[in-house]
């Protein structure tokens, strides 16, 4: 079984469109995540939930919006569309506590190519 | 806000090689933590360090965190094709509930 997974895997689109990215989770983690990788490979966080709450919300423009309907699931819909949208955006999910951010699992991603 | 540098960006090494990857802190770090993402796939985790100066071994992988716990290094020994990919340190610092990743060094192994 899939411990983190997310779809779709890949996502061509022309700009001004919008579209959505789902994620599930199924080990019983507390808190998910949303990252953005470039093309240069570096990681962003853009989003975090805990427990349904939103507890991180980096400069990430409005057109982003993430939704967290119970504790093991975490979308991303993306509205109007832009070329630099284009990245692979990954989910990923960890347990965690105040002492400890707790190790990442992440999913396989999603490659967003915007025309 | 805290920053994590991570150098060099890109290293080619000979099989057999040695490599070494390091990442700074702008900030004292509460822990850190080291990822592989090999070309094409997802970050795994590889190893959380916690102590100040503490020193972690996997087989051929070598973690160290600094004395002042704002610097860490990774060290292969002997490399291997397989160790081919992108190495990213993930630091945390105080209270702050996310961890901010460094830019990652891409290992590239020649046979």
């Amino acid at each position: 079984d899939t411990a983190v997974s997310q779809t779709p895997k890949y996502l061509v689109t022309q700009m001004g469109n919008d579209k959505s990215i789902k994620c599930e989770q199924n080990l019983g983690h507390d808190t998910m995540y949303w990252y953005k990788q470039d093309s240069k490979k570096f990681l962003k966080i853009m989003f975090s939930y805990n427990n349904k709450e939103l507890i991180i919300n980096e400069t990430v423009p409005n057109r982003f919006s993430p939704k967290s309907p119970d504790k093991a699931h975490l979308n991303l819909h993306i509205n109007s569309l832009e070329l630099g949208d284009s990245a692979v955006y990954f989910c990923a999910s960890s347990h965690l506590t105040v002492a400890n951010t707790g190790e990442l699992f992440f999913g396989e991603g999603s490659r967003l190519t915007v025309l | 806000g805290q920053q994590v540098m991570q150098i060099p960006q890109y290293q080619h090494v000979q099989e057999g090689e040695d490599f070494t990857t390091y990442c700074n802190s702008s900030t004292t770090l509460s822990n850190i933590q080291w990822y592989k993402q090999r070309p094409g796939g997802h970050p795994v985790f590889l190893i959380q360090l916690v102590k100040s100066g503490e020193v972690k071994k996997q087989k051929r992988l070598t973690f160290q965190f600094g004395e002042a716990k704002k610097n860490s290094s990774l060290h292969i020994t002997a490399t291997q094709t397989t160790d081919v990919g992108t190495y990213f340190c993930a630091g945390r610092s105080g209270s702050a509930r996310q961890l901010t990743f460094g830019s990652g060094t891409q290992l590239t192994v020649l046979p």
